[in-house]
């Protein structure tokens, strides 16, 4: 079963509107990352947070962490139609080096 | 640096066919890691390397796929035989391992299409 799970499948969105999607994952984890994918292109690396860090901010994106609840948000303010594209959340299992990435969001940003 | 390079772009082949998927990882990176993507099954992780040595092939499918690193900046995933079920894109990443145990960021190549007849 995945590790991490983006929710919702897929997100349709006005550009200029917010776009938020969730991660859940199951196991303890050293980081969460976020990557993006464009139609027929490889994954494109987003945004890193630590197992100990809460919130992270790079440009429109913002990363929420809740080790607690196991889970993180990702949030991208202010959309614009060149964001829409897969999002998907990987988490990296504590100990070892496999990354698990999760069944994805599709976001679609209407111009 | 011009990133993970991963060859050919697209692969037609037929059904108990041989194939060969070619990765350069990122010079200096020590981690490489062989995903596979469908509509289905998502993306999966196949294989992954450090330091040339594989460290946990549990996500390879079966006996019919096998992955080498002869060196630190060349990998390759071989099916045989092929079968349809085995079209999918092939992703290629590599990373630099941390000290402390884990990996940084992932740096993906643009995939291998792989048509399977």
């Amino acid at each position: 079963s995945q590790q991490g799970e983006e929710d919702p499948q897929a997100l349709s969105i006005q550009e200029g509107e917010n776009a938020t999607m969730n991660c859940s994952y199951k196991t303890s984890i050293n980081n969460l990352q976020w990557y993006r994918q464009n139609s027929g292109r490889g994954l494109v690396h987003l945004i890193l947070i630590r197992s100990n860090e809460r919130e992270k901010h790079s440009g429109r994106l913002r990363v929420t962490l809740d080790t607690s609840k196991k889970s993180s948000s990702l949030l991208i303010t202010a959309s614009r139609a060149a964001d829409t594209a897969s999002y998907f959340c990987a988490t990296e299992v504590n100990g070892g080096f496999k990354t698990i990435f999760g069944a994805g969001t599709r976001l679609f940003v209407k111009a | 640096d011009a990133g993970v390079i991963q060859s050919p772009r697209h692969e037609v082949t037929e059904m108990g066919q041989e194939v060969t998927l070619r990765c350069k990882p990122i010079s200096g990176h020590n981690s490489l890691f062989w995903y596979r993507q469908t509509m289905m099954r998502g993306l999966e992780l196949l294989i992954y390397f450090n330091n040339n040595v594989p460290i946990d092939d549990s996500g390879m499918p079966e006996d019919r796929f096998s992955a080498k690193m002869p060196n630190a900046s060349f990998s390759t995933l071989k099916i045989q035989p092929s079968e349809p079920r085995d079209s999918a894109v092939y992703f290629c990443a590599s990373s630099l391992a941390l000290a402390g145990g884990g990996t940084d960021t992932q740096y993906f190549g643009p995939g291998t299409r792989l048509t399977v007849l």
